[in-house]
């Protein structure tokens, strides 16, 4: 049974401060993994993807990835009050499937 | 931009009946997905579809659904007896296959389907 899991939060950090987002997951196989934005009721939205061992940055957004750790995290960095919402990580790829398998989500909460 | 589109945008329907949720992917994509969301729940992958046909399907996905590309450019997914715990948001979700976005799947508004 593939798993990813995610403290479902509320995370609440000030506005200007980092933000850190945490996942694990259970299937080695996994081979890519995917951090989605979340606003209440609407669908997700592809932040980042990462599929090396290390850190991946986009603008405020940095991906890292540990697979000995089986690991995923994204920082964000200056958050914003706009950045309030729910984070999933997805872990896809094994055994050749391209099918995601999301957490639960990380429920984020930027006060000005 | 293009984007996924998917109607209705909130369906209401008794137990036992019929559904068909639709969508119209991106015009250029190859892949096809529905996933469905419960309410505070995790997504969940439904059905992939490609090439006209099921590439993959999750144990959720069972004789009760069935997922059709009628015109090839709507994509639908039926669900012939709804039951109560059917309710839940589905979305649509498409991506080309190819080129820069291959690993971005892109997603549509949802529907939500609540069965009485």
């Amino acid at each position: 049974q593939k798993e990813v899991e995610q403290n479902s939060g509320p995370l609440s950090v000030p506005e200007g401060a980092i933000a850190s987002l945490n996942c694990t997951y259970s299937d080695r196989g996994s081979q890519s993994f995917f951090w989605y934005r979340q606003y209440s009721g609407k669908s997700p939205e592809l932040i980042m993807f990462i599929y090396s061992n290390g850190d991946k940055e986009d603008g405020r957004f940095t991906a890292q990835l540990n697979k000995a750790s089986q690991y995923v995290s994204l920082l964000i960095r200056d958050s914003q009050p706009s950045d309030s919402a729910t984070y999933l990580c997805a872990g896809r790829g094994s055994g050749g499937s391209y099918i995601p398998t999301f957490g639960r989500g990380t429920s984020l909460i930027v006060h000005p | 931009e293009p984007e996924v589109t998917q109607t209705p945008s909130h369906q209401v329907t008794q137990m036992g009946q019929e559904v068909i949720l639709r969508c119209v992917p991106i015009s250029n994509h190859l892949y096809f997905y529905w996933y469905r969301q419960i309410l505070g729940q995790k997504v969940e992958f439904l059905v992939s579809f490609y090439n006209n046909e099921i590439s993959e399907k999750s144990e959720i996905f069972d004789d009760q659904f069935s997922v059709e590309r009628p015109d090839g450019s709507n994509f639908t997914l039926k669900i012939r007896s709804t039951k109560l715990e059917d309710s839940a948001m589905y979305f649509c979700a498409s991506h080309p296959g190819r080129g820069r976005s291959y690993n971005e799947q892109f997603f549509g508004p949802g529907t939500r389907l609540t069965v009485l």
